[in-house]
């Protein structure tokens, strides 16, 4: 079975500057995606950053980018330039390959907090 | 485009009674997912259907159920509700519920069981 980590519950920022939240992950399977997700206040759940496991390169988009790790099982995600809309709970996700289910196994979240 | 909706926004039932919660999915998406966030937690995957057809479950009970309708529109029903069951239940749709479609997520029933 896999699952998901995010050891840190809470994490704050100030405005402008860079914050990376952690996850790791347990799997035995070789293809899989993993996924960041945020989840604002108003609760709609937004896809921030997808990385395909096969890929080496690290996934970026706009002020968000990635550090994948797989030997180490290890998915970080960087905010560069934080701004007070990033203030979310944000949580990492994993799916496996083939997946006709659409299974995500999600992480316990960390809540981000970015202060003026 | 409209996004996924979710209704009812909030719920309020006691122990052992059923509920009924919709999904409508964004326009020509075909596949329609439901997880369960307690307070404090990472969602759980419930069900997933595609076509009018179960394409997953997750680890819950029987009381747990969905259905997919003609114009792919979804329910969840819990029967015999317990406190536990107190939670956001959020939907999530994707055009063919493959792994190379990105779900997008509704903003969910918050339920309350007394």
């Amino acid at each position: 079975a896999q699952t998901v980590t995010q050891s840190q519950p809470e994490m704050s920022v100030q405005e402008a500057e860079t914050v990376t939240l952690s996850c790791t992950y347990d799997t035995s399977e070789n293809n899989y995606y993993l996924f960041w997700y945020k989840q604002p206040p108003s609760r709609q759940m937004i896809l921030v950053i997808r990385q395909e496991a096969y890929k080496q390169q690290n996934a970026t988009e706009n002020r968000f980018s990635v550090n994948f790790q797989k030997a180490a099982k290890s998915f970080s995600l960087k905010i560069s330039d934080s701004q007070l809309g990033d203030t979310a709970m944000y949580f990492c996700a994993f799916m496996k390959l083939p997946n006709q289910g659409g299974k995500l196994i999600f992480g316990q979240g960390t809540e981000l907090s970015v202060k003026p | 485009d409209a996004g996924v909706t979710q209704s009812p926004t909030h719920l309020i039932k006691t122990r052992g009674q059923h509920v009924t919660l919709r999904c409508s999915p964004i326009s020509g998406h075909k596949s329609v997912s439901w997880y369960q966030q307690v307070l404090g937690q990472g969602p759980q995957f419930i069900f997933q259907y595609y076509e009018k057809e179960e394409r997953g479950r997750g680890n819950f009970p029987d009381r747990f159920s969905a259905r997919q309708f003609p114009n792919y529109s979804s329910e969840l029903n819990v029967n015999a509700l317990l406190l536990g069951d107190s939670a956001l239940y959020l939907c999530a749709s994707s055009l063919d519920g493959s792994s190379y479609n990105e779900q997008f997520f509704g903003p969910g029933t918050r339920l309350t069981v007394l």
